[in-house]
Protein backbone atom coordinates (compact mmCIF):
# COMPACT_ATOMS: atom_id res chain seq x y z
CA UNK A 1 0.00 0.00 0.00
CA UNK A 2 1.42 3.64 -0.81
CA UNK A 3 2.15 5.87 1.58
CA UNK A 4 0.14 8.69 0.33
CA UNK A 5 -3.00 7.88 -2.01
CA UNK A 6 -4.12 10.81 -4.00
CA UNK A 7 -6.97 11.50 -5.67
CA UNK A 8 -5.69 12.16 -9.34
CA UNK A 9 -8.09 14.00 -10.99
CA UNK A 10 -8.02 15.46 -13.45
CA UNK A 11 -10.48 18.11 -12.32
CA UNK A 12 -11.28 20.74 -14.51
CA UNK A 13 -13.18 23.48 -13.45
CA UNK A 14 -14.70 26.98 -14.72
CA UNK A 15 -13.19 29.88 -13.17
CA UNK A 16 -14.98 30.93 -10.34
CA UNK A 17 -16.02 27.78 -8.86
CA UNK A 18 -14.86 25.62 -6.04
CA UNK A 19 -12.73 22.52 -6.26
CA UNK A 20 -12.10 19.87 -3.75
CA UNK A 21 -9.81 17.06 -3.57
CA UNK A 22 -8.50 14.39 -1.07
CA UNK A 23 -5.75 12.17 0.43
CA UNK A 24 -5.24 9.16 2.62
CA UNK A 25 -1.75 8.53 4.44
CA UNK A 26 -1.20 4.92 5.72
CA UNK A 27 1.31 5.55 8.82
CA UNK A 28 -0.48 6.67 12.02
CA UNK A 29 2.49 7.96 13.44
CA UNK A 30 2.88 11.20 10.60
CA UNK A 31 4.16 14.11 12.16
CA UNK A 32 3.61 16.95 9.36
CA UNK A 33 1.24 17.49 6.96
CA UNK A 34 1.31 19.71 3.61
CA UNK A 35 0.16 20.32 0.28
CA UNK A 36 2.48 21.39 -2.23
CA UNK A 37 2.11 22.93 -5.49
CA UNK A 38 3.44 21.71 -8.74
CA UNK A 39 3.69 23.29 -12.05
CA UNK A 40 4.47 21.90 -15.61
CA UNK A 41 7.98 21.12 -15.36
CA UNK A 42 8.85 23.41 -12.12
CA UNK A 43 9.91 21.78 -8.44
CA UNK A 44 7.10 21.48 -6.02
CA UNK A 45 6.74 24.90 -3.76
CA UNK A 46 4.99 24.57 -0.64
CA UNK A 47 1.47 25.92 -0.57
CA UNK A 48 0.36 25.37 2.85
CA UNK A 49 0.40 23.32 5.96
CA UNK A 50 -2.33 21.12 7.32
CA UNK A 51 -3.50 21.29 11.19
CA UNK A 52 -6.19 19.30 12.88
CA UNK A 53 -7.93 22.55 13.80
CA UNK A 54 -8.38 22.99 9.85
CA UNK A 55 -6.32 26.07 8.28
CA UNK A 56 -7.47 28.80 5.76
CA UNK A 57 -4.53 30.68 3.35
CA UNK A 58 -6.98 33.36 1.39
CA UNK A 59 -8.83 30.91 -1.21
CA UNK A 60 -7.21 28.09 -0.13
CA UNK A 61 -8.44 25.77 2.89
CA UNK A 62 -7.44 22.74 3.97
CA UNK A 63 -8.43 20.05 6.72
CA UNK A 64 -6.59 16.66 8.34
CA UNK A 65 -8.66 14.52 10.24
CA UNK A 66 -5.96 12.16 12.45
CA UNK A 67 -8.91 9.77 13.27
CA UNK A 68 -9.27 8.87 9.48
CA UNK A 69 -5.43 9.66 8.40
CA UNK A 70 -7.24 12.07 5.60
CA UNK A 71 -6.04 14.96 4.40
CA UNK A 72 -8.41 17.81 2.31
CA UNK A 73 -7.62 20.67 0.07
CA UNK A 74 -10.41 22.95 -0.76
CA UNK A 75 -9.97 26.31 -3.38
CA UNK A 76 -12.92 28.87 -3.80
CA UNK A 77 -13.12 31.01 -6.58
CA UNK A 78 -10.65 29.16 -8.95
CA UNK A 79 -8.21 31.20 -11.12
CA UNK A 80 -6.84 30.29 -14.08
CA UNK A 81 -3.53 30.85 -12.20
CA UNK A 82 -4.74 27.73 -9.76
CA UNK A 83 -3.79 25.30 -12.65
CA UNK A 84 -1.46 23.10 -11.45
CA UNK A 85 -0.85 19.71 -10.07
CA UNK A 86 -1.12 19.55 -6.38
CA UNK A 87 0.46 17.26 -3.88
CA UNK A 88 -0.99 15.68 -0.94
CA UNK A 89 2.27 15.34 1.40
CA UNK A 90 2.89 13.47 5.04
CA UNK A 91 6.40 14.28 7.09
CA UNK A 92 7.61 11.42 9.42
CA UNK A 93 11.56 12.33 9.00
CA UNK A 94 11.42 12.41 5.39
CA UNK A 95 8.29 13.92 2.97
CA UNK A 96 6.68 11.45 1.26
CA UNK A 97 4.44 12.58 -1.67
CA UNK A 98 0.93 11.55 -3.14
CA UNK A 99 0.92 11.06 -7.05
CA UNK A 100 -0.91 14.68 -7.07
CA UNK A 101 -3.60 15.91 -8.25
CA UNK A 102 -4.11 17.81 -11.24
CA UNK A 103 -6.29 20.86 -11.83
CA UNK A 104 -7.39 22.96 -14.48
CA UNK A 105 -9.27 25.77 -14.52
CA UNK A 106 -10.87 26.92 -17.41
CA UNK A 107 -12.17 30.23 -18.98
CA UNK B 1 19.67 34.61 -4.73
CA UNK B 2 18.93 31.04 -5.22
CA UNK B 3 17.77 29.06 -2.41
CA UNK B 4 18.85 25.76 -3.59
CA UNK B 5 20.47 25.69 -7.03
CA UNK B 6 21.15 22.24 -9.15
CA UNK B 7 23.20 21.65 -12.38
CA UNK B 8 22.98 20.76 -15.07
CA UNK B 9 19.46 21.30 -15.62
CA UNK B 10 19.42 19.34 -18.68
CA UNK B 11 21.60 16.16 -19.17
CA UNK B 12 20.83 13.77 -22.24
CA UNK B 13 23.61 10.98 -21.95
CA UNK B 14 24.37 7.59 -23.54
CA UNK B 15 23.41 4.51 -21.66
CA UNK B 16 26.50 3.32 -19.90
CA UNK B 17 27.93 6.55 -19.10
CA UNK B 18 28.83 8.11 -15.72
CA UNK B 19 26.81 11.58 -14.58
CA UNK B 20 26.98 13.88 -11.87
CA UNK B 21 24.31 16.04 -10.97
CA UNK B 22 25.25 18.82 -8.37
CA UNK B 23 23.59 20.52 -5.78
CA UNK B 24 23.78 23.91 -3.35
CA UNK B 25 21.83 25.44 -0.81
CA UNK B 26 22.34 28.84 0.78
CA UNK B 27 19.74 28.39 3.12
CA UNK B 28 22.26 27.20 6.20
CA UNK B 29 20.11 24.17 6.47
CA UNK B 30 21.13 21.05 8.00
CA UNK B 31 19.71 18.49 6.06
CA UNK B 32 19.60 17.70 2.14
CA UNK B 33 17.82 15.04 0.20
CA UNK B 34 17.10 13.76 -3.46
CA UNK B 35 14.40 13.02 -4.71
CA UNK B 36 13.05 11.37 -8.25
CA UNK B 37 10.51 11.85 -9.97
CA UNK B 38 9.65 9.40 -12.39
CA UNK B 39 7.44 9.98 -15.96
CA UNK B 40 4.34 9.09 -13.87
CA UNK B 41 5.39 12.27 -11.93
CA UNK B 42 5.48 10.43 -8.45
CA UNK B 43 8.20 11.97 -6.24
CA UNK B 44 10.23 9.22 -4.66
CA UNK B 45 12.90 9.78 -1.63
CA UNK B 46 16.44 8.31 -2.67
CA UNK B 47 18.87 9.64 -0.11
CA UNK B 48 19.12 12.08 2.72
CA UNK B 49 21.76 14.02 4.41
CA UNK B 50 22.16 15.54 7.87
CA UNK B 51 25.78 17.52 8.37
CA UNK B 52 27.15 15.62 6.08
CA UNK B 53 26.20 12.59 7.10
CA UNK B 54 23.74 9.85 5.24
CA UNK B 55 20.78 9.33 7.31
CA UNK B 56 17.91 7.43 4.25
CA UNK B 57 19.07 5.44 1.91
CA UNK B 58 16.21 3.93 0.10
CA UNK B 59 16.03 1.08 -1.75
CA UNK B 60 17.92 2.80 -4.78
CA UNK B 61 20.75 0.52 -7.04
CA UNK B 62 24.24 0.72 -5.84
CA UNK B 63 25.09 2.70 -9.04
CA UNK B 64 23.50 5.77 -7.44
CA UNK B 65 26.41 7.25 -5.46
CA UNK B 66 25.89 10.69 -3.18
CA UNK B 67 28.80 12.47 -1.72
CA UNK B 68 27.94 15.27 0.83
CA UNK B 69 31.37 17.44 0.96
CA UNK B 70 29.56 20.09 3.69
CA UNK B 71 26.37 20.57 4.54
CA UNK B 72 25.85 22.76 2.06
CA UNK B 73 26.45 20.63 -1.10
CA UNK B 74 25.27 17.19 -2.42
CA UNK B 75 25.99 15.81 -4.69
CA UNK B 76 24.55 12.56 -6.78
CA UNK B 77 27.11 10.36 -8.77
CA UNK B 78 25.32 7.87 -11.35
CA UNK B 79 27.75 5.02 -12.98
CA UNK B 80 26.65 2.63 -15.59
CA UNK B 81 23.73 4.97 -16.91
CA UNK B 82 20.92 2.95 -17.67
CA UNK B 83 17.06 4.07 -19.62
CA UNK B 84 15.37 3.85 -16.81
CA UNK B 85 17.42 6.12 -14.98
CA UNK B 86 15.52 8.96 -17.08
CA UNK B 87 13.65 10.75 -14.97
CA UNK B 88 13.43 14.64 -12.91
CA UNK B 89 15.73 14.71 -10.02
CA UNK B 90 15.15 17.41 -7.16
CA UNK B 91 17.93 18.45 -4.61
CA UNK B 92 15.74 19.85 -1.84
CA UNK B 93 16.88 21.08 1.86
CA UNK B 94 15.18 22.04 4.95
CA UNK B 95 16.26 23.12 8.86
CA UNK B 96 16.43 19.50 10.09
CA UNK B 97 15.98 16.20 10.12
CA UNK B 98 11.98 16.20 10.07
CA UNK B 99 11.59 19.64 9.84
CA UNK B 100 8.15 20.44 10.32
CA UNK B 101 7.74 22.95 8.11
CA UNK B 102 8.60 21.86 4.81
CA UNK B 103 11.54 21.36 2.45
CA UNK B 104 12.68 23.72 -0.59
CA UNK B 105 13.30 22.49 -3.52
CA UNK B 106 15.77 22.91 -6.30
CA UNK B 107 14.48 23.47 -10.01
CA UNK B 108 15.62 19.80 -11.32
CA UNK B 109 17.55 18.01 -13.52
CA UNK B 110 15.93 15.95 -16.40
CA UNK B 111 17.95 13.35 -17.33
CA UNK B 112 17.49 11.48 -20.52
CA UNK B 113 19.46 8.25 -20.95
CA UNK B 114 19.77 7.10 -24.55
Amino acid sequence: RKEVEQDPGPFNVPEGATVAFNCTYSNSASQSFFWYRQDCRKEPKLLMSVYSSGNEDGRFTAQLNRASQYISLLIRDSKLSDSATYLCVVNRYKLSFGAGTTVTVRA
Amino acid sequence: DTAVSQTPKYLVTQMGNDKSIKCEQNLGHDTMYWYKQDSKKFLKIMFSYNNKELIINETVPNRFSPKSPDKAHLNLHINSLELGDSAVYFCASSQEVGWDYGYTFGSGTRLTVV
